[in-house]
């Protein structure tokens, strides 16, 4: 089984500033189609998970373009370059290479 | 409108059963790989099970590995998620999921 494991597990963070949160697997996430099946999701408090990133680093629609994601293999990082008051919430990395396995999540906040 | 819509959840004794629902629409649903993602209260997600287009293929967490079962009916774009045996430790929210699109969620408690 894949494990993912986020860092860190909580973010205080200025409007404004930036916020970074990393996450690993096990294994590699790069399968034989040339995808990497590295997925981000944002859960606000009281709502189901929304997309954020697919595929490492593709913004899913409607998604702000402060938000970015990077990476390859099984390191992989979630920037978001000014935290807005809206960005409050769990962030989870998922992945979907083999079956799927979410990390523990990353709870930010603002100061 | 694209949606997910889950039914079924509600309070169940341990040892007892019961057939969560999820219903599609706005978008093919027959040519999605469809999970089943729940999250304990206070906890994190968890991946559930999945199962392929066509039914044929569908693969589970092990911890409820001989007790959910995961199936579909194209024909009635629907998300069904069986489940026997239930413990205190599958309470949940579980939510249908096609990865960009997720539903509401529907809550399972499993109490005496």
């Amino acid at each position: 089984d894949i494990v993912m494991t986020q860092t860190p597990l909580s973010l205080s963070v200025t409007p404004g500033q930036p916020a970074s949160i990393s996450c690993k697997s096990s294994q590699s996430l790069l399968h034989s189609d040339g995808k990497t099946y590295l997925y981000w999701y944002l859960q606000k408090p009281g709502q189901p998970p929304q997309l954020l990133i697919y595929e490492v680093s593709n913004r899913f629609s409607g998604v702000p373009d402060r938000f970015s994601g990077s990476g390859s293999g099984t390191d992989f990082t979630l920037k978001i370059s000014r935290v807005e008051a809206e960005d409050v919430g769990v962030y989870y990395c998922m992945q979907s290479i083999q079956f799927s396995s979410f990390g523990q999540g990353t709870r930010l906040e603002i100061k | 409108e694209v949606q997910l819509v889950e039914s079924g959840g509600g309070l169940v004794q341990p040892g007892g059963s019961l057939r969560l629902s999820c219903t599609a629409s706005g978008f093919t649903f027959s040519s999605n790989w469809m999970s089943w993602v729940r999250q304990a209260p206070g906890k994190g997600l968890e991946w559930v099970a999945s199962i392929k287009q066509d039914g044929n293929e569908k693969h589970c967490v092990d911890s409820v590995k001989g007790r959910f079962t995961i199936s579909r009916d194209n024909a009635k774009n629907s998300l069904y998620l069986q489940m026997n045996s239930l413990r205190a430790e599958d309470t949940a929210v579980y939510y249908c999921a096609r990865w960009d699109i997720w539903g509401q969620g529907t809550m399972v408690t499993v109490s005496s």
